[in-house]
């Protein structure tokens, strides 16, 4: 398997401008998390879907951000309009069953909003 | 909500010290996983624990799950260089509204001197 896949790798986009990050979890994984990394906040769930079906978006940091996962191979998160303090590494991760089970985590998206 | 603290945040050891970071939940656990992320990598998955007390070894490193499953820590003994990275404890939620919920502790940073 070619494990969990997100892109773009790397996005740079000036402030008020709409960001799509993309992934594709490991076929057959029901569950699939975002996730924000920064310095000064660390690792923070953002939001998480089991089965196509969003449970727990209280990561998300305001209205300004949105996610969907229209199907089982494939999930966005969308911001818009972007801020400069919306730069950070967007990581996107998938797991088998519950939600304890060991996650799977893409390579991730480097996102600067100038 | 869980709460998830590591110290310490940083750590620099030379060649051939040991190692030890440190795990505390706010709340009883249902199990904790270890994840290590080489710099400018994304996060791995070491291991996980889940029974009161216990320990699992996995080459230098020793992984122990406190006997109440509010903490736990990992340790490397006789550290190298290929183990800088930053190291993050991830708790599963034992109850309440965010019932198996993984929450990430903020890391701690490992550099090795050679």
């Amino acid at each position: 398997d070619a494990g969990v896949i997100q892109s773009p790798r790397h996005e740079v986009t000036e402030m008020g401008q709409e960001v799509t990050l993309r992934c594709k979890p490991i076929s057959g994984h029901d569950y699939l998390f975002w996730y924000r990394q920064t310095m000064m906040r660390g690792l923070e769930l953002l939001i998480y879907f089991n089965n196509n079906v969003p449970i727990d978006d209280s990561g998300m940091p305001e209205d300004r951000f949105s996610a969907k996962m229209p199907n089982a191979s494939f999930s966005t998160l969308k911001i818009q309009p972007s801020e400069p303090r919306d730069s950070a590494v967007y990581f996107c991760a998938s797991s088998l069953g519950r939600t304890t089970d060991t996650q799977y985590f893409g390579p991730g998206t480097r996102l600067t909003v100038l | 909500g869980q709460q998830v603290m590591q110290i310490p945040q940083y750590q620099h050891v030379q060649e051939g010290e040991d190692f030890t970071t440190y795990c505390n939940s706010s709340t009883t656990l249902s199990n904790i996983q270890w994840y290590k992320q080489r710099p400018g990598g994304h996060p791995v998955f070491l291991i996980q624990l889940v029974k009161s007390g216990e320990v699992k070894k996995q080459k230098r490193l020793t992984f122990q799950f406190g006997e109440a499953k509010k903490n736990s820590s990992l340790h490397i003994t006789a550290t190298q260089t290929t183990d800088v990275g930053t190291y993050f404890c991830a708790g599963g939620n034992a109850g309440g509204t965010s019932y198996g919920k993984l929450t990430f502790g903020q890391g701690t940073i490992l550099t090795v001197h050679p």
